[in-house]
């Protein structure tokens, strides 16, 4: 599998504070995607990228933003935290070589605290 | 949007025995991909079982398959010999086929419990 990683693990922040969660994948993976998990809900996709300076949003992007100025770099940014962001999100990643191919690659997740 | 449904939030099963965990799915589509997740309490995500649409046999891995009916739009997870480490949240996931960004969707999850 490819290498992704997240980070940081944990994250502690206040109301009102900007936060900025990294994924860096060491191949050269095509897609990206940000997720985030809550109980009762699964994950849900927040934004996507298909490749450099190319993103777009998910069902639940109000809030965030994202950037990807490499293609090993996908960072989102909670541009003003609120409780409601309080969450795990994970980065993922998708092959895109072959028919057979479509799984997805998560990082370890990122679990962020907004008091 | 494509909806998918996991009706358990929790199941229990005794360690050596099998569980079958269910998860249906709304779409419109003829060719797309399932999957199922395991997520341990170290919160990594990792990948169970694929099945493709196009094809009619089921899927096995191991002491995991899957009972995957399309005109159902039923896709559930036969776990057989359960160990402790079958312990997990468990995530139906699908995603429409094709060289595309099509993103995941994915089921509210269920809970496993595997009794010593």
């Amino acid at each position: 599998d490819a290498g992704i990683t997240q980070s940081p693990r944990h994250k502690v922040t206040e109301t009102g504070t900007p936060v900025t969660l990294r994924c860096h994948q060491t191949e050269n993976h095509r897609y990206m995607y940000w997720y985030r998990q809550d109980p009762g809900h699964g994950l849900r996709l927040i934004h996507y990228s298909y490749g450099v300076k190319d993103t777009d949003k998910g069902e639940v992007s109000d809030g965030y933003s994202v950037s990807r100025s490499k293609t090993e770099d996908f960072l989102l940014t909670l541009e003003s935290a609120t409780s409601s962001q309080t969450s795990v999100y994970f980065c993922a990643i998708r092959e895109i070589r072959n028919r057979e191919s479509g799984g997805y690659t998560f990082g370890s997740g990122t679990r962020l605290t907004v008091v | 949007a494509q909806t998918v449904t996991q009706s358990q939030p929790e199941m229990s099963v005794q360690e050596a025995e099998t569980v079958t965990l269910s998860c249906t799915y709304d779409t419109s589509e003829s060719d797309y991909y399932l999957f199922w997740y395991k997520q341990p309490p170290s919160r990594q995500m990792i990948l169970v079982i694929r099945q493709e649409a196009y094809k009619q046999q089921n899927a096995t891995e191991n002491r995991f398959s899957v009972n995957f009916q399309k005109a159902a739009k039923s896709f559930s997870l036969k776990i057989s010999d359960s160990q402790l480490g079958d312990a997990a949240m468990y995530f139906c996931a699908y995603r429409s086929a094709g060289n595309t960004g099509n993103q995941f969707y994915f089921g509210t999850g269920t809970s496993l419990t595997v009794i010593p």
